[in-house]
């Protein structure tokens, strides 16, 4: 059971370059999520995707654009890496938007941008 | 907006012994708090969630519990083992359009053989 798979795991990015992370899901889920985990401060909601055609911002959206290629992947991009954007990205997805049920997570790819 | 405090940050036990890690939230329209053990390296799992409409739930060693009433739920795990050793996060969500999760900062859990 894949369940939700990021790649890539680790990635060093230098100042200014641009970089794409992936995520795909196999549970035919409609909604997807991007969080970044950062010492301390929990994980912040970057952009989410309600359904298939659909990308809203999160919390903490400067910096980064998404994409919701098809049901099953939802991507995130950095166009121009800063070393605030160092950190834990974990993407994560749910059965329905509107229902109260848990989010299932990736294991995350390491970025760090020197 | 929610905003979820979790405490402590870092908690050690005897393995054996008993954890409670214990969170609060600020909006009374919550009404879904999930926890989640994230392992080393790893994502975040559910291991355990609770409704608004209950006051308990357990499942084999670990329990949630919820106090409406004063906002705040707490996870205990007994009997804890080596294995239980990680970081812990709860979270919070308001039954609106989307069901936004805010997760409170973490607990890192170590258990001591």
């Amino acid at each position: 059971n894949a369940g939700v798979t990021q790649t890539p795991k680790f990635q060093v990015l230098k100042t200014g370059q641009s970089m794409t992370l992936q995520c795909a899901q196999d549970m035919n889920h409609n909604s997807m999520y991007w969080y970044r985990q950062d010492p301390g401060m929990g994980l912040r909601l970057i952009y989410y995707s309600a359904s298939e055609g659909t990308t809203d911002k999160g919390e903490v959206p400067n910096g980064y654009n998404v994409s919701r290629l098809n049901k099953r992947e939802f991507s995130l991009r950095l166009e121009s890496a800063a070393p605030s954007q160092t950190s834990v990205y974990f993407c994560a997805s749910r059965e329905s938007f509107y229902s109260n049920q848990p989010q299932h997570f990736g294991d995350g790819t390491r970025l760090s941008i020197l | 907006g929610e905003n979820v405090e979790q405490h402590p940050s870092t908690l050690s036990v005897q393995e054996g012994d008993s954890a409670v890690i214990k969170c609060t939230y600020s909006d009374s329209a919550s009404n879904y708090f999930p926890w989640y053990k994230q392992e080393l390296g790893k994502g975040p799992q559910l291991i355990i969630d609770i409704r608004s409409n209950v006051g308990e739930k357990k499942d084999q060693r670990i329990a949630v519990t919820l106090n409406k009433t004063a906002k705040h739920f707490s996870l205990h795990i007994t009997e804890t083992q080596p294995e239980d050793s990680a970081v812990y996060f709860c979270a919070a969500t308001l039954n609106n359009a989307g069901n936004m999760l805010t997760f409170g900062g973490g607990t890192r859990l170590m258990v001591k053989p």
